[in-house]
Parts: structure tokens; sequence; C-alpha cells
């Protein structure tokens, strides 16, 4: 089974502190994703990744920033959380050839006050 | 660039009664369509796809049909249970930067009334 995993289910920051949300994917696949997740606006995808140390901005990657330094994880950094951050974040994986389907994490609601 | 509608934004049902959900797509190069269910305190999952040269897709109780020329597609679930009580997802897929892109519609939340 793959298995997306994602550091915190949950997490409380406060405005301007620096946070860090980390996925770790276990079947070897290429390409990983972030999104959020916000009620009446569905998933929107903030950064992917397709390799090691390569990403790609996603439909809202303002105010974020991405780190992937090895295949299985991807990080998500918010260098300065601000109260609109306030969210669901969900990370997924794919492989990039072949088959479409992401595989997605539990997700991590991030407050930020 | 791409664009999902999906509509209802919510749904009740009786169990055992169908349930259909519909989306709209706006870029015509989309060309797989996944639909993804996600449960309380999930992850969404994969529950069906159809791809842009197929027009239906069956599983047991569910279903998708694709319209390329009106850009719409549907998810069907027949004989619905309690456990399809869910948030359902569509998306659409473009091939981008070398790898497969959604974009999600904002997600149904169905009810499945005992």
């Amino acid at each position: 089974d793959v298995k997306v995993t994602q550091s915190s289910r949950y997490l409380v920051k406060r405005t301007g502190e620096k946070v860090f949300l980390e996925c770790v994917q276990d079947m070897d696949h290429e390409n990983m994703f972030w999104y959020r997740q916000d009620p009446g606006l569905g998933l929107r995808l903030i950064y992917f990744s397709y390799d090691v140390k390569m990403k790609e901005k996603g439909d809202i990657p303002e105010g974020y920033s991405v780190s992937r330094e090895k295949k299985e994880r991807f990080s998500l950094i918010l260098e300065s959380a601000s109260t609109n951050q306030t969210s669901m974040y969900l990370c997924a994986s794919s492989y990039l050839q072949g088959r479409n389907e992401q595989f997605f994490g539990p997700g991590t609601r991030l407050t930020v006050l | 660039g791409e664009n999902v509608e999906q509509h209802p934004s919510t749904l009740s049902v009786q169990e055992g009664d169908s349930a259909v959900i519909k989306c709209t797509y706006s870029d015509s190069a989309s060309n797989y369509f996944p639909w993804y269910k996600q449960e309380l305190g999930k992850g969404p999952q994969l529950i069906i796809d159809i791809r842009s040269n197929v027009g239906e897709k069956k599983d047991q109780r569910i279903a998708v049909t694709l319209n390329k020329t009106a850009k719409h597609f549907s998810l069907h679930i027949t004989e619905t249970q309690p456990e399809d009580s869910a948030v359902y997802f569509c998306a659409a897929s473009l091939y981008t930067s070398g790898t497969y892109k959604y974009i999600f519609g904002t997600g149904t939340r169905l009810k499945v009334l005992a």
C-alpha cells in the first residue's frame, strides 16, 4: 500500500513564525505536490516537484516555498506565517509516467493566530 | 487557465437512492478526469477515473460519464449506502512541466440518510 505521511495532524503557530510542514512517501514516486484545502474553494495547488531539487509553482505559491532534498521527502515552508494561511494542507505523490493517480496524506490542519 | 466547476455543493439522498455530481471544465486540452472521495479526517482517495478517449466507465455502484464536446463529466452512485457519505472532488488534468497537474472542483458534500 502506498503511504504518504505528514509530520503533524494539527499545528498552531503565531503570526510571523517560520513554519515547516513535512511530507514523506514510501513508493519511490517522482512527483510530489502540496495543496491547501479551504471550504468552498476545494483543493488548490501551491507547489509541486517532479524530481529532487526541482520545483514548480502551482496556482497559489505566494507566501510559500518548498524544498525537496531527497526523493521521498517534500517540505512546505511558510517563511512568515499569516492568519490567511490558516488552512488544511494536503501533500500528495504520484509516478511521473503511466497512471496519473495522486496519493494523498491525511493532511495538516494549520492555525495561525 | 483551466477552471473546474462542480455542482451541487451539498447533496442529501435517502439510502438506496442514486446520487449524481456534475463537473464542467474549461480547457479542451484536459485529458484525464479523476474523482476523489474524502472521508472525515482523511486525505482524498481516488475512487474512479476516466480518460478523454472513453465516454463512460463503471465500477460496481459507481460510474463516470464524459461528454468532451460539452466539457462535462459526472459521477453517478447507485444504491447509495451510509458509508458513501463523504466529500467528493472532481478534477481535470493537464500535462504540464513533465507531469499531470490537477485542477480540482470545489467539492460536493454527500449525505446518505438512513
